[in-house]
C-alpha cells in the first residue's frame, strides 16, 4: 500500500504564481484533509472533505481552493501565491474521525 | 471555541530520564488520538483512546485518558534518542466530529 501520496515534495513559487498540490490515497478513505504547518507550530486545517463531491472550509481557507471529484484524489489549489503561504502542507486521510494517515508533506516557499 | 492545550511546549531530557506530556481539552472528547512527528517528517498515528479512564501501553509509552474524558497524558519511560520529535494530541471537534482539534504539540529533545 502506498497510503497517502503527495506531490511535489518541494516547490519554490514566485509571488502571484499559482500551483496545485496533489494528494492521492489508496485506502478508500472517505475523509481527507489539508493542513499547513508553519515552523515550530501545530497543524492548521485548510480544507477537508468527507466524500467525493463534498468539501468544507477549515480554519485557514483564504487563498486556497480544493475539489474532490473522486474518493482517491484531493488536490489543493493555491491562487496568487503570497509569502504568507510559505509553509509545509500535509494531506491526510482517515476512515472516519479516527486514525489519520499523513502524506510526506510538500515544502512550499513563496519568494 | 473548543481548544486542546498541551503542556509543556518543550522538554529537554537526558537519555534514560522519563518524560510526560499532558493534553487538556475545554470540552469532553469522544476519543483522543496521539501522534508523533519526527524532525522534518510527517505526523504518525500512535494510538487512540476511547473509554473513560483508559490506559494503554506500547513498550515504553503509556497513554492515559482521564475519567472525565477531557484530559490525557503520554508518559515515556527511560527515554532514548529515537524518542526525539514532537508529540501531538488531537480529538474530534464536539461541534463537527468530521474535524480534529489539535494541540500545539510538545517537542522532546533527548541528550545522549
Amino acid at each position: 500500500n502506498a497510503g497517502v501520496t503527495q506531490t511535489p515534495k518541494f516547490r519554490i513559487l514566485k509571488i502571484g504564481q499559482s500551483m496545485t498540490l496533489q494528494c492521492t490515497q489508496d485506502m478508500n478513505h472517505n475523509y481527507m484533509y489539508w493542513y499547513r504547518q508553519d515552523p515550530g507550530m501545530g497543524l492548521k486545517l485548510i480544507y477537508y472533505s468527507v466524500g467525493a463531491g463534498i468539501t468544507d472550509k477549515g480554519e485557514v481557507p483564504n487563498g486556497y481552493n480544493v475539489s474532490r471529484s473522486t474518493t482517491e484524489d484531493f488536490p489543493l489549489r493555491l491562487e496568487l501565491a503570497a509569502p504568507s503561504q510559505t509553509s509545509v502542507y500535509f494531506c491526510a486521510s482517515s476512515y472516519t474521525h479516527t486514525e489519520a494517515f499523513f502524506g510526506q508533506g510538500t515544502r512550499l516557499t513563496v519568494v | 471555541g473548543q481548544q486542546v492545550m498541551q503542556i509543556p511546549q518543550y522538554q529537554h531530557v537526558q537519555e534514560g530520564e522519563d518524560f510526560t506530556t499532558y493534553c487538556n481539552s475545554s470540552t469532553t472528547l469522544s476519543n483522543i488520538q496521539w501522534y508523533k512527528q519526527r524532525p522534518g517528517g510527517h505526523p504518525v498515528f500512535l494510538i487512540q483512546l476511547v473509554k473513560s479512564g483508559e490506559v494503554k501501553k506500547q513498550k515504553r509509552l503509556t497513554f492515559q485518558f482521564g475519567e472525565a474524558k477531557k484530559n490525557s497524558s503520554l508518559h515515556i519511560t527511560a527515554t532514548q534518542t529515537t524518542d526525539v520529535g514532537t508529540y501531538f494530541c488531537a480529538g474530534p471537534d464536539a461541534g463537527n466530529n468530521r474535524k480534529l482539534i489539535w494541540g500545539l504539540g510538545t517537542s522532546l529533545a533527548v541528550n545522549p
